[in-house]
């Protein structure tokens, strides 16, 4: 079954250093996103990515976050200068239309921020 | 704004036992409602989902749902626990944009 994959599982970084963070999704699916959790909190919506635009995203998302498709398979998120709060499970997934339509996540990268 | 409320962050119920997971939403307008589980150090895995149609959803491992509009309520019931159902359990809802909003989990162990 195709499936969402995800890398690094884990990776930790200096504060202030960039990250990036990558996704290969479901082949034929449209929509991208990503979604994070910190430790012991819900799910949270970060973005999502249609037709080579952000389509929408939330309040957490601000400047120093950035999301990219470079190529016809990759999707990544870029965290510019990380800070401490950072630090989380982030969770690219996708689905092949929008609304109503089940989003297929992937396991995640574990962000640790030291 | 949508949101929605999973009642009891730990649930613990006997091998064989009915399972119960509470979820409760807030929505404006009509909700596509998901049940997701995750397993320990795995992603969110889809159980179930309500879109439209019939309101009781079956889906994966024998658990079931029912979407109840008059209660707001879409809980998710399995008839007889498993020890390998122990997991988080992440209800979400879609109001017909891009997102989706999730509960804050609800632990689900079992007790042999």
């Amino acid at each position: 079954e195709p499936e969402v994959t995800q890398t690094p599982s884990h990776q930790v970084t200096q504060m202030g250093q960039e990250v990036i963070l990558r996704c290969v999704p479901i082949s034929n699916h449209l929509y991208f996103y990503w979604y994070r959790q910190i430790l012991g909190q819900k799910v949270e919506f970060l973005v999502s990515f249609y037709n080579n635009e952000i389509s929408e995203k939330s309040e957490i998302f601000d400047d120093q976050f950035s999301v990219e498709r470079p190529d016809g398979s990759n999707f990544t998120l870029k965290i510019r200068s990380t800070k401490l709060e950072d630090s989380a499970m982030y969770f690219c997934a996708s689905s092949p239309q929008s609304s109503g339509n089940t989003i297929y996540f992937g396991e995640g990268s574990w962000l640790t921020v030291v | 704004a949508q949101s929605v409320t999973q009642l009891g962050s730990h649930v613990s119920v006997s091998e064989g036992a009915l399972v119960l997971l509470r979820c409760n939403y807030s929505s404006s307008v009509p909700p596509y409602l998901f049940w997701y589980v995750q397993y320990p150090n795995q992603g969110l895995q889809l159980l179930l989902k309500y879109t439209t149609g019939a309101t009781l959803v079956k889906g994966i491992n024998g658990f079931e749902a029912e979407f109840k509009k008059s209660e707001t309520s879409f809980h998710l019931t399995k008839p007889s626990a498993h020890m390998s159902d122990a997991a988080e359990y992440f209800c979400a809802v879609n109001v017909g944009n891009e997102k989706l909003t999730f509960g804050t989990g609800t632990r689900l162990t079992i007790i042999p």
